[in-house]
Order: C-alpha cells, then sequence, then structure tokens
C-alpha cells in the first residue's frame, strides 16, 4: 500500500534551515507528484509547494517563495523539503502527501520547532 | 486566489445524527477539483471525497458530497463515534495549486 515515512522531530533556531524527508513506497514514485503542506499548532493546512517528480517541474506557495527548495531522489523514491531563514511562525508539523490532484496517502508529519 | 470559508467553524452533535458541513468559495470552483479531508488529533488529514462527490477508497457510505459553483456540501448521514474530528475542503487550482478551508470541528454534544 502507499506509504510515506518523514524523518523526524527537529529543533532549530531562528535564522537556521531544516531539511525533512519524505520516503515514499508502495506505488511508482515518479507517477505522482508530492506536495508538502503545513499546519501550525491548533491551525489549519497550509499548502506550501509541489514537485513533479517525473520532470523535476516545482510550484512554490508565493507566501514561502524564496525560502523554501522542494527536490527529490528517484534513486531512493525519497522527496526533501527544505526550508530557509526559519522564523518562529514556521513552527508547525510538516507533512508531504502523494499528489494526483488530490492529496492521497500522507506522510506521518514532521514537527518542526523554532525557538531560541 | 480562491478563498474557501467552511461553516460552522463547530458542530456539536450526538452520535447517530445527520452532520451538515458547508464550504463555500469566493469564486467559482470546478467540482472536479473540490475535495474533503477529515483529520484527527496527532494524524494527518485523510482524504474523503474528490470531485465533491466521489468517495475515496475505503471511505463509508455514509460520507456524501455535493454542490456546484462556489457552494458544496459534505453530509455525514448517520454520525458514528470515530467521525468526530475536523473537516477541511480543498480546491485544486493554479497559483497556487491548492488552497484550503479553515476547518470544521465536529464535536460530541
Amino acid at each position: 500500500q502507499v506509504q510515506l515515512v518523514q524523518s523526524g522531530a527537529e529543533v532549530k533556531k531562528p535564522g537556521a534551515s531544516v531539511k525533512v524527508s519524505c520516503k515514499a513506497s508502495g506505488y511508482t514514485f515518479t507517477n505522482y507528484g508530492i506536495s508538502w503542506v503545513r499546519q501550525a499548532p491548533g491551525q489549519g493546512l497550509e499548502w506550501m509547494g509541489w514537485i513533479n517528480t517525473y520532470n523535476g517541474n516545482i510550484d512554490y506557495a508565493q507566501t514561502l517563495q524564496g525560502r523554501v527548495t522542494l527536490t527529490t531522489d528517484t534513486s531512493t523514491s525519497t522527496a526533501y523539503m527544505e526550508l530557509r531563514s526559519l522564523r518562529s511562525d514556521d513552527s508547525a508539523v510538516y507533512y508531504c502527501a502523494r499528489d494526483s490532484e488530490e492529496l492521497v496517502g500522507w506522510g506521518q508529519g514532521t514537527l518542526v520547532t523554532v525557538s531560541s | 486566489e480562491i478563498v474557501l470559508t467552511q461553516s460552522p467553524g463547530t458542530l456539536s452533535l450526538s452520535p447517530g445524527e445527520r452532520a451538515t458541513l458547508s464550504c463555500r468559495a469566493s469564486q467559482s470552483v470546478s467540482s472536479t477539483y473540490l475535495a474533503w479531508y477529515q483529520q484527527k488529533p496527532g494524524q494527518a488529514p485523510r482524504l474523503l471525497l474528490y470531485a465533491a462527490s466521489s468517495r475515496a477508497t475505503g471511505i463509508p457510505g455514509r460520507f456524501s458530497g455535493s454542490g456546484s459553483g462556489t457552494d458544496f456540501t459534505l453530509t455525514i448521514s448517520r454520525l458514528e463515534p470515530e467521525d468526530f474530528a475536523v473537516y477541511y475542503c480543498q480546491q485544486y487550482g493554479r497559483s497556487p495549486r491548492y488552497t484550503f478551508g479553515q476547518g470544521t470541528k465536529l464535536e460530541i454534544k
């Protein structure tokens, strides 16, 4: 079955960067894109960006443009999300999800805490 | 950018009752690209419905969706204890690719 397994929780200082991984299994990785969605504590869902795992095309949310980078390693069926210049309001659970114009199959989430 | 507004913010019902959740878009949305998700505490969201009314794999028949244009509805015909959760509507588009509603919390009365 479709499974997305994310890397573990991170604690970062303001201004630092974080890189979260998302390893896919149970399907052909390059047949579906990967989207990243984050959720601040007690808040709703915010779409961050999407990567086409076949050709590398990327679409970022405007609010994060310039601070976020999505990449993939097709040899290991792994997607990565790097967020730079972290601020306290970037503290959130970060999810990857298999993207086929709806999000079917989500990772378990990675808690990123930004604190001095 | 299309804004999705969900109502009510919180819905208090009892098991066995019918739940009706609303999602209103700031401009017309193709029903092909309207989805609903369920999220329980400490868990990732789960796709319930796509294309406004098609149930995702494994979703029970008590969940149904309807609507078109700017008004969409998620209906749970007879609430089970495991249905109490937060529900989000989502639309797929361009710039940004996805927008979500702010969520409706369905709580036990």
